[in-house]
């Protein structure tokens, strides 16, 4: 089994719609982050979280917030999705030590 | 304003050759240089990493040399086998990654063989 699973691994939608990626880890890592991956752009921070009580802004948190359900669980929401939201989406987890390990990724097209 | 510059964005290399891919930074405050190797279909994963401290670390047929002067740093891959034909990415972080990494747009490397 993946040490970092996200789910769904696709999702097509509308514009509009309100989005939620999960992404759960067996790692045991306090730490968790978003990335969004663009062709050409690389990754770009979106949000990342220390513990529960924990939630920071990355470099592009507009349009999206976060929740942290608990030490293993990290969701990603998308309020009012826009097609410029069309990405690969991806979670990560450290303990601070080690580096970050990224989950498989969430392709989203928003139409 | 992009903080890690990677070049090039794509290389081609023949089988058994050398290739090489740079990137460099702005922020001084950056302690932390990982690259991230990306399959199709698959996460980053990390291939290896540097702090400032020191001016190169290998790993098997990975190099990473690092010039702080010129706030420089590059991936060398030895004896390049068509099983690395990949996505990579440079990333760097003024915390060793704690607050996140930022990343360089990605070199698609494909080896011929």
């Amino acid at each position: 089994d993946a040490d970092v699973t996200q789910t769904p691994r696709n999702r097509i939608t509308k514009t509009g719609k309100r989005i939620m990626l999960e992404c759960s880890q067996t790692k045991g890592h306090d730490r968790m982050y978003w990335y969004r991956q663009d062709p050409g752009l690389g990754l770009r921070l979106i949000y990342y979280s220390f513990d529960v009580k924990d939630i920071n802004k990355g470099e592009i948190s507009d349009g999206y917030s976060v929740s942290r359900q608990a030490q293993a669980k990290f969701s990603l929401s998308l309020e009012s999705a826009i097609p410029n939201q069309t990405a690969l989406y991806f979670c990560a987890t450290s303990d601070g030590h080690q580096p970050q390990h990224f989950g498989d990724g969430t392709r989203l097209s928003i139409l | 304003q992009q903080q890690v510059k990677q070049s090039p964005q794509s290389l081609i290399v023949q089988k058994g050759g050398i290739s090489i891919i740079n990137c460099a930074y702005e922020n001084t405050a950056f302690d932390y240089f990982p690259w991230y190797q990306q399959f199709p279909g698959k996460g980053p994963a990390l291939l290896i990493a540097i702090r400032p401290d020191v001016s190169e670390k290998k790993e098997g047929r990975f190099t990473i040399s690092f010039n702080k002067s010129a706030k420089q740093f590059s991936l060398h891959i030895m004896d390049s086998q068509p099983g690395d034909s990949a996505t990579y990415f440079c990333a760097a972080s003024p915390t060793g990654g704690a607050d996140g990494l930022t990343f360089g747009k990605g070199t698609h490397l494909i080896i011929q063989p």
